[in-house]
């Protein structure tokens, strides 16, 4: 059973285009969060929920909007995208909000290429 | 201006030896985490550290934190082609709700 998942693996789409991706953990976690990671691996994070209550939000441009249905589900809509939304998006869960060393499971990720 | 500073950022060593990567920081943090990432694949927790100077081994790895908590290093022994990959040191610091990741080290382990 995958741990944490998400779909779709590979997303090619235009500039101006909305999509959106979705996470699924089933570890029973509380915690989920979305990262970025750039060209060059570096890994940022985005947002953070806990119980499907935003906790973190990084200065994430509004056109990015997580949604959580439920502790299990956080999903990414994007809006009007743009060339420098080219990255790959990883989900990721964890038992805690990272107090003192929580781990975190991350997803396979989804490389989303705007062209 | 990167908080966790990995170096080096990329390094390709034949198998059998062994080599060491440093995460360095002006900042405390309360815990430390190794994570190995490979292609395609999302990145996979390796060990957590969180006292100074604590020491942790995992088969052919040793995992470090300085005692003053701001920075760590990765040692491996006799490098194998199967430790391939990419390792990001990630911290979090004393009351945050996140982790900050380093940039990464790209190991390469030619057989």
């Amino acid at each position: 059973d995958t741990a944490v998942s998400q779909t779709p693996k590979y997303l090619v789409t235009q500039m101006g285009n909305d999509k959106s991706i979705k996470c699924e953990q089933n570890l029973g976690h509380d915690t989920m969060y979305w990262y970025k990671q750039d060209s060059k691996k570096f890994l940022k994070i985005m947002f953070s929920y806990n119980n499907k209550e935003l906790i973190i939000n990084e200065t994430v441009p509004n056109r990015f909007s997580p949604k959580s249905p439920d502790k299990a589900h956080l999903n990414l809509h994007i809006n009007s995208l743009e060339l420098g939304d080219s990255a790959v998006y990883f989900c990721a869960s964890s038992q805690v909000i990272l107090a003192g060393g929580g781990e975190q499971y991350f997803g396979p990720g989804t490389r989303l290429t705007v062209t | 201006t990167q908080l966790l500073e990995q170096s080096p950022q990329f390094l390709s060593i034949q198998e059998g030896e062994n080599l060491t990567v440093y995460c360095n920081s002006s900042s405390v943090f309360s815990s430390l985490q190794w994570y190995r990432q490979e292609p395609g694949e999302g990145p996979v927790l390796l060990v957590t550290v969180v006292t100074g100077g604590e020491v942790k081994k995992l088969k052919r790895l040793t995992f470090q934190f300085g005692d003053a908590r701001k920075d760590s290093s990765l040692h491996i022994t006799a490098a194998q082609p199967g430790d391939t990959g990419l390792y990001l040191c990630a911290g979090a610091r004393q009351g945050a709700q996140k982790l900050v990741f380093g940039q990464g080290t790209r190991l390469t382990i030619n057989p």
